[in-house]
């Protein structure tokens, strides 16, 4: 199993900023993704944090508004830029080593934009 | 990928057991059965997974139909602590979050 730390657990921020979220892992892994989780719903993926290359985004996302960082296996950070309320969100990071194996979720960051 | 079908809600009533049905018609030969649960104000919690046959863990069970077409999560013993939203997802490496099963567990 993967413990995940997410750092903060939860800001309230201005419209107009920018806030990083941090995502820390006690062991090495492949593959890390990003998921926002809007009131009331449920997941959706973000992003697919690649080390050593850019990340990959799903439809409707763009690295404009999520720049992704993924410096090395047990790290990475999602920033979410020129916020606005509708951003304001869960965003959980995830780890896993494929499809065959099981995923591990952090906490989550509970963001609110006002 | 693949898409799944999951009812809205159910309901369990204590130490009984729980099939959670899952419809995933479209599913291809490469494509893994994951389940997870999210309990509330937490991210989700790895439950089972499976490719073609069935599975048992500490936590569950996962039946999977012979076409693979189908799966049922089987929760032996339901308790209060399983009250919680399912996700049957279908994965080759990314993880694609339906809108799950809203499991009650009745006292």
């Amino acid at each position: 199993s993967a413990v995940i730390s997410q750092k903060p657990s939860r800001d309230i921020c201005q419209r107009g900023t920018s806030l990083t979220i941090q995502c820390q892992v006690d062991s090495q892994v492949t593959m890390m993704f990003w998921y926002r989780q809007q009131p009331g719903q449920s997941l959706t993926l973000i992003a697919t944090a690649n080390q050593g290359s850019e990340a990959t985004y799903e439809s409707g996302f763009v690295i404009d508004k999520f720049p992704i960082s993924r410096p090395n296996l047990t790290f990475s950070t999602l920033t979410v830029s020129n916020m606005s309320p509708e951003d304001s969100s869960i965003y959980l990071c995830s780890v896993g080593q494929g499809a065959g194996y099981e995923q591990y979720f952090g906490p989550g960051t509970r963001l609110t934009v006002t | 990928d693949a898409k799944t079908t999951q009812p809205n809600s159910m309901e369990s009533n204590e130490e009984e057991p729980v099939h959670l049905p899952c419809n995933h018609s479209t599913i291809s030969g490469t494509d893994y059965i994951h389940w997870y649960r999210q309990l509330p104000s937490q991210g989700p919690e790895y439950v089972i997974h499976g490719l073609t046959s069935n599975v048992n863990n500490r936590m569950a069970s996962l039946a999977i139909a012979e076409d693979r077409k189908s799966s049922t999560l089987i929760l032996h013993r339901a308790t209060l602590r399983d009250a919680a939203v399912y996700y049957c997802i279908l994965t080759r490496n990314q993880f694609y979050f339906g809108t799950g099963t809203s499991l009650t567990v009745i006292p």
